[in-house]
């Protein structure tokens, strides 16, 4: 079993919808990334977490380190959120350990 | 502030040779990370440098090898190239490290003939 495991693998939605990325860790954490890829290979950090909740824009992350567990959630979907949406977990070794990825495409 | 550089983009070798890879970090900087994706594996931790100590190795082999030099600058070396280093290589800077925003660079793709 994989230390980060991210749910759905992948998916496909409509301008508009609400947008939920599940990440579960099975290690303890130091910070929890979350990272977007577009197609080309740039990657972007979106979120760096370690409890609770952050928001930016459109974008929301949470938390829940009892229950080993983080969301990314998107409002408000546009085509341009097409992405790979990526959960990394830091384990207070300077080395991050990442999920799978989950791509998500946005049809207008 | 300028963003992460590497250099070069896009590299062929063939089997056998040896290759280095450049990341110059954010001015301030002084982590440097990189990492290797590919489609089977996707993202997988090499080693993180801060102020030239190297901090973690990843469960790569010993021809996987790094240096960060006095600037922050780091360079990466793959020695006797195997097809299956075929990949993306990133590199990503921070402040201090895993618990701060990682900033990535656009990439090294590295092709294996």
């Amino acid at each position: 079993k994989n230390e980060v495991e991210q749910s759905p693998q992948n998916l496909t939605a409509q301008e508009g919808e609400f947008i939920t990325i599940n990440c579960s860790y099975s290690v303890g954490i130091s910070a929890l990334h979350w990272l977007q890829q577009h197609p080309g290979g740039g990657i972007v950090s979106l979120f760096m977490l370690s409890s609770g909740k952050k928001k930016h824009g459109r974008l929301i992350a949470t938390i829940n380190i009892q229950e080993k567990h983080s969301s990314l959630h998107i409002t408000a979907s546009h085509p341009r959120d097409s992405a790979v949406y990526i959960c990394a977990v830091g384990q207070g070794a300077q080395k991050l350990v990442f999920g799978q990825g989950t791509r998500l495409t946005i049809n207008p | 502030k300028a963003g992460v550089t590497q250099t070069p983009r896009y590299l062929i070798k063939t089997r056998g040779q040896q290759v280095t890879l450049s990341c110059s970090p954010i001015s301030g900087h002084r982590s440097v990370s990189w990492y290797q994706q590919t489609p089977g594996q996707g993202l997988q931790f090499l080693f993180e440098y801060f102020s030239e100590t190297q901090r973690n190795k990843g469960n790569f082999p010993g021809r996987f090898s790094g240096r960060q030099f006095s600037n922050s600058r780091s360079e990466m070396n793959v020695s006797t190239l195997e097809l299956g280093d075929s990949a993306l290589y990133l590199c990503a800077s921070s402040s201090l490290g895993e618990t701060d925003t990682q900033y990535f660079g656009p990439g090294t793709r590295l092709t294996v003939l």
